[in-house]
């Protein structure tokens, strides 16, 4: 069955340093998004993507991040200089984008751990 | 704006039956559904319900929708040990396309043996 894949399952990074976190969407998906979930919290959207640009996006999305689709497959999310705050687990997502329905796989996830 | 709420506890013992609840606030949700994280885990998808659909049965599962209250509900029957996770539901509207999903807190699911 196809799944989306994440990478690196955790991420260890010093405060004010940049992270790249890694995603291949499910194939024939179009639509691909970012989520959080901050330890003990709600999961949170953060943007969505479609057609090589941003179709919406959270205010917790602000100018330390940004999403790219560098290839064929993958699609990343960057932050730039991190926080402690930023510290969470990451999910990726893709969905066909069909009209009429969303239904959005998910990876495993990646933790990030900001020191 | 839309806002997704549950229970944050349940505990079941083996054998019985769970019902998870959830209620929503967007009255235009189109789409509702469950999701599954275990421990360490990812997102995996269990279920859902278009909002035409009063009821959906899928082996175990059963989804319960009641539009005009906003209320969603998941019965898990013959509850394992297997089935301890912590389940969200999630809402979204796709009149357009890429609209993202609204989720709940979660609802942690104990099994007792």
């Amino acid at each position: 069955e196809p799944e989306v894949t994440q990478t690196p399952s955790h991420q260890v990074t010093q405060m004010g340093q940049e992270v790249i976190l890694r995603c291949v969407p499910i194939s024939n998906h179009l639509y691909f998004y970012w989520y959080r979930q901050i330890l003990g919290q709600k999961v949170e959207f953060l943007v969505s993507f479609y057609n090589n640009e941003i179709s919406e996006k959270s205010e917790i999305f602000d100018d330390q991040f940004s999403v790219e689709r560098p290839d064929g497959s993958n699609f990343t999310l960057k932050i730039r200089s991190t926080k402690l705050e930023d510290s969470a687990m990451y999910f990726c997502a893709s969905s066909e984008a069909k009209l009429g329905t969303n239904i959005q796989y998910f990876g495993a996830g990646t933790r990030l751990s900001v020191l | 704006g839309e806002d997704v709420e549950q229970s944050l506890f349940l505990s079941v013992r083996e054998g019985d039956s769970s019902v998870i609840n959830c209620t929503y606030t967007d009255s235009s949700s189109t789409y509702l559904y469950w999701y599954k994280q275990e421990p360490g885990a990812g997102l995996q998808l269990l279920t859902y319900i278009f909002s035409n659909m009063d009821m959906k049965q899928d082996q175990r599962l059963t989804v319960l929708l009641n539009k005009k209250d906003k209320h969603l509900s998941l019965r898990i029957a013959d509850t394992q040990t297997g089935d301890s996770a912590i389940y969200f539901c999630a809402e979204s509207n796709p009149d357009n396309y890429g609209q993202n999903f609204v989720f709940g807190p979660g609802t942690r699911l104990s099994v007792l043996p």
